[in-house]
């Protein structure tokens, strides 16, 4: 069963930073790309970024500059760091898994984690 | 940018009911490239449709997807209770993945 847990969210303060961090079981981690995707409460969904099975990163203009998707495939683990943070960063950070040969499309997600910028 | 524009914004229909969702691109993309996603309050999403058209891996045939270019539909053919919920549109493009601002599908 693939599971993706993550870990890491918190408050913080404007300016800040924090890392997020996934846990994935049940896959063979290093065959997929990664993505983080984001959800203001009672908003729709926002793409933050991406990493290719090489290593390949991407990300929208929003976030580009200030965070930062890695993966260690011997731990099969994704991470976010997050810097400079901002109020409009506020939100739900979900973990998610591109689904093979779909297009684009994204195939399970965790549960989130919830990261509050706030002074 | 490719920007996706989902209609109505609220769907309120009665169970057993048809559903038809609409998600609008800024221009025109490849239908390859198009997915759907149901979220249910407290939940993560679950990949419907991808590809535009094809039903990801356990979702029940009631769920259809179709379109081309710059629009595109997700039909429920006839609405369960489980069904209520919010469906948002994705489209995936030149190393930028979009989404569209969702439909409430609520219950009548």
């Amino acid at each position: 069963e693939v599971q993706l847990v993550e870990s890491g969210g918190g408050l913080v303060q404007p300016g800040g930073s924090l890392r997020l961090s996934c846990a994935a079981s049940g896959f063979t981690f290093s065959s997929y790309d990664m993505h983080w995707v984001r959800q203001v409460t009672g908003k729709g969904l926002e793409w933050v970024s991406a990493i290719g099975t090489a290593g390949d990163t991407f990300y929208p203009g929003s976030v580009k500059g200030r965070f930062t998707i890695s993966r260690e495939n011997a731990k099969n683990s994704l991470h976010l760091q997050m810097n400079s943070l901002r109020a409009g960063d506020t939100a739900v950070y979900y973990c998610t898994r591109g689904a093979y040969d779909s297009g684009g499309a994204i195939d399970y997600w965790g549960q989130g984690t919830l990261v509050t910028v706030s002074s | 940018e490719i920007v996706l524009t989902q209609s109505p914004g609220t769907l309120s229909l009665s169970p057993g009911e048809r559903a038809t969702l609409s998600c609008r691109a800024s221009q025109s993309v490849s239908s390859s490239y198009l997915a759907w996603y149901q979220q249910k309050p407290g939940q993560a999403p679950r990949l419907l449709i991808y590809g535009a058209s094809s039903r990801a891996t356990g979702i029940p045939d009631r769920f259809s997807g179709s379109g081309s270019g710059t629009e595109f539909t997700l039909t429920i053919s006839g609405l369960e209770p489980e069904d209520f919920a919010v469906y948002s549109c994705q489209h995936y493009g030149s190393s930028r993945w979009t989404f569209g601002q969702g439909t409430k599908v609520e219950i009548k």
